[in-house]
């Protein structure tokens, strides 16, 4: 059964800090690795898409990356802003089930202070 | 940018009562799944449905639980006899192909509350 944990559980950093957050997944027969964004009561942004294949996506200042064979995918975020706090969430999507099925982390929830 | 959309936003509801949540996938996506999220915990995988019929399903999927696509663009998540329980956030996504580069996208969720 695929776990996924991500590390740390919260963080707090002063605006304008870099950061990374960690997701480590159990099983690495995944078709891809997508990091999301979740504002509190709302839904569930897609920030970035890494296939099983990449190694590393970037969209603006966010960077992910995948070492699929060690189960373990970082999101970098420069130059971190407010706006920025949210909870952040990587789901693996499956390659051994019928329809690719995902699989959520439990969150980093990030606040980032003026 | 076409987008997974979820009514309503928000239900409430009485114990006992029966419920159905609408979703509207992306038109051309094969794969459409329904995600539940209780307040404070992780989003956890409830059932994936292609080719007109359920291709997987958690334990937590029980009879209680059924899903249907009625016509070309609705797909629905009917919950019966609702159980204080099952107060939850409730995502629909969907997915053009079971595949590398093929995301999940996401609606924007209904909240039910069972009171």
């Amino acid at each position: 059964k695929q776990e996924v944990t991500q590390i740390p559980a919260a963080l707090s950093v002063p605006e304008g800090e870099n950061l990374v957050l960690n997701c480590s997944f159990t099983d690495s027969a995944i078709y891809n690795l997508q990091w999301f964004r979740q504002d509190p009561g709302k839904g569930l942004t897609s920030l970035l898409l890494i296939q099983s294949s990449q190694r590393e996506q970037t969209s603006g200042r966010l960077n992910a990356s995948l070492d699929k064979s060690s189960g373990r995918s970082t999101l970098y975020i420069a130059a971190s802003q407010p706006g920025d706090s949210a909870t952040y969430l990587c789901a693996v999507r499956l390659r051994n089930t019928n329809a690719g099925k995902s699989t959520f982390g439990d969150g980093t929830t990030l606040t980032v202070k003026p | 940018e076409p987008e997974v959309t979820q009514t309503p936003s928000h239900q409430v509801t009485q114990m006992g009562q029966e419920v159905i949540l609408r979703c509207v996938p992306i038109s051309n996506h094969l794969y459409f799944y329904w995600y539940r999220q209780i307040l404070g915990q992780k989003v956890e995988f409830l059932v994936s449905f292609y080719n007109n019929e359920i291709s997987e399903k958690s334990e937590i999927f029980d009879d209680q639980f059924s899903v249907e696509r009625p016509d070309g663009s609705n797909f629905t998540l009917k919950i019966r006899s609702t159980k204080l329980e099952d107060s939850a956030m409730y995502f629909c996504a969907s997915s053009e192909f079971r595949a590398n580069n093929s995301p999940l996208h996401f609606g924007n969720g209904t909240r039910l509350t069972v009171t």
